[in-house]
């Protein structure tokens, strides 16, 4: 256990459909990451929130729209996504705002997404 | 930004020690070097981070060549849950964003 959950898990869905991501952090951290690890890639980092706002945003199609309502927790709103958007779907924190190069970060089990 | 160059695979035998080595020639000065490591069917996990002198910790060691162009993980006595691949990443000074490359594959034989 590392302090920050996702759910679902495992996530089946159709390309017309619209479906959440939900990461769930309780370790008190001020930066959330979303990544995306897709089959025979690296890790590629898509989003990150610093205090809340949004710092970062790795050129990702609108098809995906992240949201952080409070520190705790982070959100990965999902519509219209393509088969190649099939990936496990990381969600990571650290503790102190996000530009610190010693800072580590903890990473959630992930979330396998499927779309059909 | 500075890339990291790491063998595809290697293998350990449990109760040896394991030498992950990093090759990161155009490390600038003030990179950190840190390690992840990621078990099957789990999130990356943080192993140990340095910026020039070695670190210990309960995990492994960093040791960090002297002109900083190379490092090495070291795992004291591998476990078959060490099986894992390994990450090395370079964080510039105020940067936090880990950027992952294919890593090294551990694989460890009872």
């Amino acid at each position: 256990e590392t302090g920050v959950t996702q759910t679902p898990r495992h996530l089946v869905m159709g390309m017309t459909n619209k479906k959440s991501l939900k990461c769930e952090q309780h370790l008190g951290h001020n930066a959330m990451y979303w990544y995306k690890q897709s089959a025979k890639k690296p890790l590629e980092l898509m989003f990150v929130y610093s205090l809340e706002e949004r710092v970062e945003n790795n050129s990702v199609p609108s098809r995906f729209s992240p949201e952080c309502p409070n520190s705790s927790h982070l959100f990965l709103h999902l519509h219209t996504l393509q088969p190649e958007d099939s990936a496990l779907y990381l969600c990571a924190s650290s503790q102190r705002p996000a530009g610190d190069s010693t800072d580590t970060q903890y990473f959630g089990p992930g979330t396998r997404l499927t779309v059909l | 930004d500075a890339k990291t160059t790491q063998p595809n695979s290697m293998e350990s035998n449990e109760e040896e020690p394991v030498h992950l080595p990093c090759n990161h020639s155009t490390i600038s000065g003030t990179d950190y070097i840190h390690w992840y490591r990621q078990l099957p069917s789990q999130g990356p996990e943080y192993v140990i981070h340095g910026l020039t002198s070695n670190v210990n910790n309960r995990m492994a060691s960093l040791a960090i060549a002297e002109d900083r162009k190379s490092s090495t993980l070291i795992l004291h006595r591998a476990t078959l849950r060490d099986a894992a691949v390994y990450y090395c990443i370079l964080l510039p000074s105020g940067y936090s964003t880990l950027t992952f490359g294919k890593g090294t594959m551990l694989l460890v034989s009872p």
